[in-house]
């Protein structure tokens, strides 16, 4: 059990345009995921925590107009960039919290690797 | 301070030998412990948790928890190459909140054949 899956495992845009990455949990429910970015060789950055029916909360930093999310159903949570630049190219991980557990565990989804041109 | 810290490496070990990593974490009040393994291009993977004082052994991972000391490791005995990977500690704070697991920025282990 706790798998999460992400879609598209890799995406190449160009600048300027929107790209939309899901995650979902499959086989449990998570009232929390999370969203986090990696560039290479660093560690993991936390950008926003998703909560299921409200306003996802921003690590500090985190521009919310350029990374929506939206977390409309408990299995289901979406990260969009808009106006993708160059410097946007990263790798996006999501996790999922199931709301059965109480100690915390995360569950990552395997990864999106944005490339933009 | 950070919330938790551990030796980014490298740390290489020879195949079969037992691999040994360490971290600390600054929150005395936190509750859960937890190590993640991530291979290179791929996301984390969860492969320990631990609860309580003591050891906790699944296989070949031994994790252990020293809350006195705020220290949690996790050995690794006949390492192998697939092992080579970055190693994550991750620490649940005793608050309620949005996110209250804290990364460490892991720790590289290389096993040599």
């Amino acid at each position: 059990g706790a798998v999460v899956s992400q879609h598209p495992s890799w995406v190449i845009c160009k600048s300027g345009t929107s790209v939309k990455i899901e995650c979902r949990s499959l086989d449990f429910q998570a009232t929390t995921m999370f969203w986090y970015r990696q560039f290479p060789k660093q560690s993991l950055m936390l950008m926003a925590t998703s909560n299921e029916g409200s306003k996802a909360t921003y690590e500090q930093g985190v521009e919310k107009d350029k990374f929506l999310i939206n977390h409309a159903s408990l299995t289901l949570s979406t990260l969009t960039v808009t106006s993708a630049h160059p410097e946007d190219s990263s790798f996006y991980i999501c996790s999922a919290r199931p709301a059965r557990l109480t100690s915390g565990e995360q569950f990552f989804g395997p990864g999106t690797r944005l490339t933009v041109l | 301070q950070k919330e938790v810290e551990q030796n980014s490496g490298p740390l290489s070990v020879p195949e079969g030998a037992i691999a040994s990593l360490n971290c600390t974490y600054s929150d005395r009040g936190s509750q859960s412990f937890f190590w993640y393994r991530q291979y290179s291009g791929k996301s984390p993977e969860l492969i320990m948790s631990i609860y309580s004082n003591g050891d906790k052994e699944d296989g070949r991972f031994t994790a252990q928890l020293n809350k006195a000391s705020q220290y949690v490791s996790l050995l690794i005995r006949d390492s192998q190459p697939s092992d080579s990977a970055t190693y994550l500690c991750a620490v649940n704070r005793r608050q309620t909140g949005a996110n209250n697991l804290f990364f460490g920025t892991g720790t590289r282990l290389t096993v040599i054949p």
